[in-house]
């Protein structure tokens, strides 16, 4: 497998405009994680899913931040519109069955919104 | 999840063990330890984890105090690849999965 897909690897946009980052996570994994990496904030989790569904959203920043899931092969975090504060590395991760199992991360889309 | 506390920093020698300390005194009896790492502009790294036994795999090994309230993360010939951020996960083992980052440590492996 090749492990945890993410595109684009680099984004630049101007504020006030729409970002869509995806992900692609490694078959067979149930879980689905979304993290976002600050100089200020470290590793923050925004939200993860379980089977498609979305779980626990409580790290998302605002409701200009939406992930959807609509199958178990893709997955987007959507920034609408976006802010030069939403600037960071957003990293995925799946994993199996959650607990007690490791997760593996993919090498991340480093957004900046000027 | 428990709290894990680490050193922001330290310094290893190439070729000797590193050891990297962290305290969990909070950590409950249903509670796993985790490490990952984070090599500079790449995702985080799965190394090991670990209940309440001492762990050891091709990577590296973890020792946890019997009361469990601490453990060691010890690479046994640290290289200058191993230089990166090293992350102390204390988590309910679940079905959640979900992994919440500290500050953690970062490793310099000196030539």
């Amino acid at each position: 497998d090749a492990g945890v897909i993410q595109s684009p690897r680099h984004e630049v946009t101007e504020m006030g405009q729409e970002v869509t980052l995806r992900c692609k996570p490694i078959s067979g994994h149930d879980y689905l994680f979304w993290y976002r990496q600050t100089m200020m904030r470290g590793l923050e989790l925004l939200i993860y899913f379980n089977n498609n569904v979305p779980i626990d959203d409580s790290g998302m920043p605002e409701d200009r931040f939406s992930a959807k899931m609509p199958n178990a092969s893709f997955s987007t975090l959507k920034i609408q519109p976006s802010e030069p504060r939403d600037s960071a590395v957003y990293f995925c991760a799946s994993s199996f069955r959650g607990g007690g199992t490791e997760a593996f991360f993919g090498q991340g889309t480093r957004l900046t919104v000027v | 999840d428990a709290k894990t506390t680490q050193p922001p920093s330290m310094d290893c020698a190439e070729g000797r063990a590193a050891n990297l300390p962290c305290n969990h005194s909070t950590i409950s009896g249903n509670e796993y330890v985790y490490w990952y790492r984070q090599i500079h502009s790449q995702g985080p790294q799965y190394i090991i984890h670990g209940l309440k036994n001492n762990e050891t795999n091709e990577m590296a090994s973890l020792i946890i105090t019997e009361d469990r309230k601490s453990s060691t993360l010890i690479l046994p010939h640290a290289t200058l690849r191993d230089t990166a951020v090293y992350y102390c996960i204390v988590r309910v083992s679940s079905n959640t999965g979900k992994l919440i980052f500290g500050q953690g440590t970062t490793l310099q492996v000196k030539p």
